[in-house]
């Protein structure tokens, strides 16, 4: 099993949808997690980290399953700029710990 | 500050000859690492650094790649022979610590090995 394993889509949606992805993890002490964003041919760049109480950003909501060992981020009111590939990371380790493992990333693409 | 810098943007080669791809972190930024990205396998880390030193190279394919951190503004990423499985986009990121901090990316470098 994958370290950290995502759809890798595409998933198509048209403007104004809302759209979930998920992203599951093997690693059951993992300990932070964060959603990077990564337009074509661009470098990734972080969206929002993930908490174990959740977190909402705007339109953007990530959250945590520790049970089930996943996270999610749920997009609403989807935009045509929201068309990108979103990444799922993990850190496995606590106490500054860099290593972390990046998913292969989820597709989206918002149609007018 | 003027983020990650890599260079060149892209280099296009023969199978065999050397690659030398360059990176200058965020300053202040304690730690730095080297990722590559295919569409196959996704982002790949190949070896990070703390404080200029190498601490994690698992990830490096083979003998073939080398990296190295002079000093805290500097390091390369070195192929030497290249083949035509190398082609990839390979990026550097700096941290600058702490385990909830983000990493900051390069633009990258796209290498093809023809």
């Amino acid at each position: 099993r994958k370290e950290v394993e995502q759809d890798p889509g595409p998933f198509n949606v048209p403007e104004g949808a809302t759209v979930a992805f998920n992203c599951t993890y093997s690693n059951s002490a993992s300990q932070s997690f964060f959603w990077y964003r990564q337009d074509c041919r661009k470098e990734p760049k972080l969206l929002m980290s993930v908490y174990s109480s959740g977190n909402e950003d705007g339109r953007f909501t990530a959250q945590l399953n520790r049970a089930s060992q996943y996270i999610s981020l749920l997009i609403r009111d989807s935009k045509l700029s929201d068309s990108a590939t979103y990444l799922c990371v993990v850190n496995p380790h606590s106490g500054g710990y860099q290593k972390v493992t990046f998913g292969i990333g989820t597709k989206l693409q918002v149609i007018p | 500050d003027a983020g990650v810098i890599q260079s060149p943007r892209h280099e296009v080669t023969e199978m065999g000859q050397e690659v030398t791809l360059r990176c200058k972190p965020i300053s202040g930024h304690d730690y730095l690492f080297w990722y590559r990205q295919t569409m196959m396998r996704g982002l790949e880390l190949l070896i990070y650094f703390n404080n200029n030193v190498p601490i994690d190279d698992s990830g490096m394919p083979e003998d073939r790649f080398s990296a190295k951190m002079p000093n805290a503004s500097f390091s390369t990423l070195k192929i030497q022979p290249s083949e035509p499985r190398d082609s990839a986009v390979y990026f550097c990121a700096s941290h600058r610590g702490g385990n909830t901090d983000t990493q900051y990316f390069g633009p990258g470098t796209r290498l093809t090995v023809l």
